[in-house]
């Protein structure tokens, strides 16, 4: 099965830009899309597709992808931006995996 | 509005079949290219896909857990239901349905649960 590689912990301060970053080979053919998880919460989608933002999810989010890595980029990151953030990817057998997550300190 | 709402028990005894119940509204389960998943997260653990169920009826499993998921749909209640067998401690966890949408190039999950903790003991 598909494996999804993050850094567990990322740090950034207030109004700079962070990048998280997901490695694996399923992302060389399929797109990546990421979550937003704040302790106690549901998930939330902020980014899926080449560079698609749900409605309601700040400009501030972005995503990319090159080869074999996904990224979310958060430009001028908030307080309201720490939290823990997975990528998720389906295979080529339609079976899903998620990355272990990046917490995010601002 | 979208919303998903999962239903089951909050205590099961090892070695028994756990059913959970995900109840949506705002969409329909027959709509193309939707569908429903269900995720799990062990305490202080990362997000774990569980298996997903599209419109047409195409499912797909975990690969550690196939032979003791089974996920299915009754469209007319607009409900999806997720059995896992032998429950054991270490599948203590909340569980999460989410919407699935799909394409040929990714799958994403935008409308989720609020999910329910089910813990395993004896």
């Amino acid at each position: 099965s598909s494996e999804l590689t993050q850094d567990p912990a990322v740090s950034v301060a207030l109004g700079q830009t962070v990048r998280i970053t997901c490695q694996g080979d399923s992302l060389r053919s399929y797109y990546a899309s990421w979550y937003q998880q704040r302790p106690g919460q549901a998930p939330v989608l902020v980014i899926y597709g080449k560079n698609n933002r749900p409605s309601g999810i700040p400009d501030r989010f972005s995503g990319s992808s090159s080869g074999d890595t996904a990224s979310l980029t958060i430009t001028g990151a908030q307080a309201e931006d720490e939290a823990d953030y997975y990528c998720y990817s389906r295979d080529s057998s339609a079976q899903g995996v998620f990355g272990a997550g990046t917490k995010v300190t601002v | 509005q979208v919303t998903l709402k999962e239903s089951g028990p909050v205590l099961v005894k090892p070695t028994e079949t756990l059913t959970l119940t995900c109840t949506v509204s705002g969409f329909s389960l027959s709509n193309a290219r939707v569908g429903v998943t269900w995720i799990r997260q062990s305490p202080g653990k990362a997000l774990e896909w569980l298996a997903h169920i599209f419109s047409n009826d195409e499912k797909s499993y975990r690969t550690s857990l196939r032979s003791r998921l089974t996920i299915s749909k009754d469209t007319s209640k607009s409900q999806v239901v997720l059995t896992m067998t032998n429950m054991d401690p270490v599948d203590t966890a909340t569980y999460f349905c989410a919407r699935i949408l799909g394409t040929s190039l990714y799958y994403y999950f935008d409308y989720w649960g609020q999910g329910t903790l089910v813990t395993v003991s004896s």
